[in-house]
């Protein structure tokens, strides 16, 4: 069985453009979060969605956007980046209502903006 | 917000020591998790733990659910190279709530 792949597992962008990160949970799963990882401060929880629905957001600015696809994949935008923004972007995904012991993670996607 | 803090930040041990690592929470929990991050990959869960005074073993890991509810243990007995990694704590209230996560313990085994 395929575990949750992302991509692409390495994107390079300027200040101020925008960046696409992309999702594919584990089949079944209909729960897709998405997690900043910066370096040495944890994960950080972004947003949740669920049967297309944004069901979660975390203390984030609105350039951090995404939306789910009817297949349950999902997208993460990042508009206006900034330097800061630089960090590993983890997806996991779960079954609706599963706990975080139910979560299977990517192997993310490392965003660095220049 | 709630915020999970995690020690020692890192640890440099001898191949077949114990380790023991330990998070605080400023709010309480219903779920204590443990999860293990190698370099390039994500997180991968190790031990999950639902009840207050819980202790729960998987292997030579062993966690404990504190009883206030606002921490969690985790000792790993007699190291191997391969524990080598960055160890996560996390709480989650509800199923139906964000997984908080604290900042890691990064795990170095000298053989």
């Amino acid at each position: 069985e395929a575990g949750v792949t992302q991509s692409p597992t390495h994107l390079i962008k300027t200040r101020g453009q925008q960046a696409t990160l992309r999702c594919s949970p584990i089949s079944g799963h209909t729960s897709v979060y998405w997690y900043q990882q910066a370096l040495g401060l944890g994960l950080q929880f972004l947003l949740w969605y669920d049967e297309g629905e944004e069901r979660n957001r975390g203390n984030f600015p609105p350039r951090f956007s995404g939306r789910q696809f009817p297949n349950y994949s999902s997208e993460l935008n990042v508009n206006a980046l900034e330097l800061e923004d630089s960090a590993l972007y983890l997806c996991a995904s779960s079954a609706i209502g599963t706990g975080g012991d139910g979560y299977t993670f990517g192997s993310g996607t490392r965003l660095t903006v220049v | 917000g709630q915020q999970l803090n995690q020690s020692p930040q890192s640890m440099f041990i001898q191949e077949g020591e114990d380790v023991s690592m330990n998070c605080t929470s400023s709010s309480i929990f219903n779920t204590w998790l443990w999860y293990k991050q190698d370099p390039g990959e994500g997180p991968v869960l190790l031990i999950a733990l639902y009840k207050a005074g819980e202790l729960t073993s998987n292997g030579r890991l062993t966690a404990q659910f504190g009883i206030t509810r606002k921490d969690s243990f985790l000792n790993i007995s007699a190291s191997i190279p391969s524990d080598v990694g960055i160890y996560f704590c996390a709480g989650q209230e509800t199923s139906y709530d964000k997984v908080i996560f604290g900042p890691g313990t990064s795990l170095s085994v000298i053989p």
